[in-house]
């Protein structure tokens, strides 16, 4: 099983639309969590981190279920500008460990 | 906004050479790290470094690979013998913690 699991989608979206994205993780020793955005050819950037209460971010808002190991992404009122490949990250803490774990990333591409 | 920096933005090497990829953290940050994404595929860990040592790298990350911050600002990684799989996007990453990391715009080697 992968450490962290996307759907790769594209998802193919029209301006105004409100979609989801979801992601599963495997170590239930996980203990944070972010969406990264990333464009075509350039470095992840840190979109939001996932707290276990859900938080928002303007049109964004992340959701952490610890129990079933599941984390999601909503964006609503969607831009052109929002097209991008999101990456859900997971991070283990605990002694020397800080690494980021990726999933493959999930495409959006908005239409307008 | 302070940004993380990285040259080269594109490496061409020829098999069994070596190369040396540079870093600039962002100036408070005291922990840094080393992915790398091949095309088409997902961002992986290589190295964590903290305390002017490394304190995990990944199986990828094998006698070929070293980092070093030779003089207190600039973090580098080098390839001793590339090969033709080690062609990637390479990505430094710093934190001014141990909890977010934020990533430079990348180098992409290509070795021929």
């Amino acid at each position: 099983r992968k450490e962290v699991e996307q759907d790769p989608g594209p998802f193919n979206v029209p301006e105004g639309a409100t979609v989801a994205f979801n992601c599963t993780y495997s170590n239930s020793a996980s203990q944070s969590f972010f969406w990264y955005r990333q464009d075509c050819r350039k470095e992840p950037k840190l979109l939001m981190s996932v707290y276990s209460s859900g938080n928002e971010d303007g049109r964004f808002t992340a959701q952490l279920n610890r129990a079933s190991q599941y984390i999601s992404l909503l964006i609503r009122d969607s831009k052109l500008s929002d097209s991008a490949t999101y990456l859900c990250v997971v991070k283990v803490t605990g002694g020397a460990t800080n690494k980021l774990i990726f999933g493959t990333g999930t495409l959006l591409a908005v239409q307008p | 906004e302070p940004e993380v920096t990285q040259t080269p933005s594109h490496q061409v090497t020829q098999m069994g050479q070596e190369v040396i990829l540079r870093c600039v953290p962002i100036s408070n940050h005291l922990y840094f790290y080393w992915y790398r994404q091949i095309l088409g595929q997902k961002v992986e860990f290589l190295v964590s470094f903290y305390n002017n040592e490394i304190s995990e790298k990944s199986e990828i990350f094998d006698d070929q690979f070293s980092v070093e911050r030779p003089d207190g600002s600039n973090f580098t990684l080098k390839i001793r013998s590339t090969k033709l799989e080690d062609s990637a996007m390479y990505f430094c990453a710093t934190g001014d913690s141990s909890y977010e990391q934020y990533f430079g715009p990348g180098t992409r080697l290509t070795v021929t």
